[in-house]
C-alpha cells in the first residue's frame, strides 16, 4: 500500500462543473496536507494547504480534511479548461518535514 | 506565496561531462531544499534533501557521488550531475521548504538532455 494514494484518472468534467479530487494517506500521525497543481511540462505549484479537520476555502478551491478517515480532498467549483492539469496531494508527518507525494490525478475540463 | 528560481531552465551537454543546476529561494530563507527528478508522464521522484550547512540526505537508489548537492547558504542549493549519461536526461526540479508552514515552493525546473 502506498503512503499517499490518489486515483490516477483521468478525471473528466464539463466546464462549470465541480471537480472532486481525492487522496488517502496511511500515516495517522500526519500533520500537514498540501495540494499542488502541475501543468504538463511544468513544475508543481502550491494551490492549497490544510492542517485542521474540516474545510478550507480559497476562491474556487476547497480543501477538506478528515483525519479520522485519513482522507483529504480538493473541490474545484466552476471548473475551467485552464484547470486541466495533474493535481498532486502531499502529506507531511510534522509541520516542517519532508512531504510524501501521491502520484497525482489528471483532470481534464472539457469546454 | 514564495518565489524559487532555477538556472539554467534547460541544458544540453555531451555524455561524460558535468552539469551544475542552481536553485535559489528569492524571498525567504530555506534551511531545507529538495531535489526531484521527473521523467515524461511519470511521478515526481525525490532524489535528495539538501540541508544548509550539512550533508545532503539521499533517497535509496540515488548515487550521492553522481549527484552532488551543496547547500552553502540559506538561499542557494546546487545539484551537479557528474559524468552525465543519456539516461540522466530528465526534468530536474528543486523546491524550498518554508519552515513556518511546511509547504514547499517549487522552482520552474531544469530540462537536461545528455547527448
Amino acid at each position: 500500500q502506498k503512503e499517499v494514494e490518489q486515483n490516477s484518472g483521468p478525471l473528466s468534467v464539463p466546464e462549470g462543473a465541480i471537480a472532486s479530487l481525492n487522496c488517502t494517506y496511511s500515516d495517522r500521525g500526519s500533520q500537514s496536507f498540501f495540494w499542488y497543481r502541475q501543468y504538463s511540462g511544468k513544475s508543481p505549484e502550491l494551490i492549497m494547504f490544510i492542517y485542521s479537520n474540516g474545510d478550507k476555502e480559497d476562491g474556487r478551491f476547497t480543501a477538506q480534511l478528515n483525519k479520522a478517515s485519513q482522507y483529504v480532498s480538493l473541490l474545484i467549483r466552476d471548473s475551467q479548461p485552464s484547470d486541466s492539469a495533474t493535481y498532486l496531494c502531499a502529506v507531511t508527518p510534522d509541520g516542517a518535514g519532508k512531504s510524501t507525494f501521491g502520484d497525482g490525478t489528471t483532470l481534464t475540463v472539457k469546454p | 506565496g514564495a518565489v524559487v528560481s532555477q538556472h539554467p531552465s534547460w541544458v544540453i551537454c555531451k555524455s561524460g561531462t558535468s552539469v551544475k543546476i542552481e536553485c535559489r529561494s528569492l524571498d525567504f530563507q530555506a534551511t531545507t531544499m529538495f531535489w526531484y527528478r521527473q521523467f515524461p508522464k511519470q511521478s515526481l521522484m525525490l532524489m535528495a534533501t539538501s540541508n544548509e550547512g550539512s550533508k545532503a540526505t539521499y533517497e535509496q537508489g540515488v548515487e550521492k557521488d553522481k549527484f552532488l548537492i551543496n547547500h552553502a547558504s540559506l538561499t542557494l542549493s546546487t545539484l551537479t550531475v557528474t559524468s552525465a549519461h543519456p539516461e540522466d536526461s530528465s526534468f530536474y526540479i528543486c523546491s524550498a521548504l518554508k519552515q513556518q508552514g511546511g509547504e514547499q515552493y517549487f522552482g520552474p525546473g531544469t530540462r537536461l538532455t545528455v547527448t
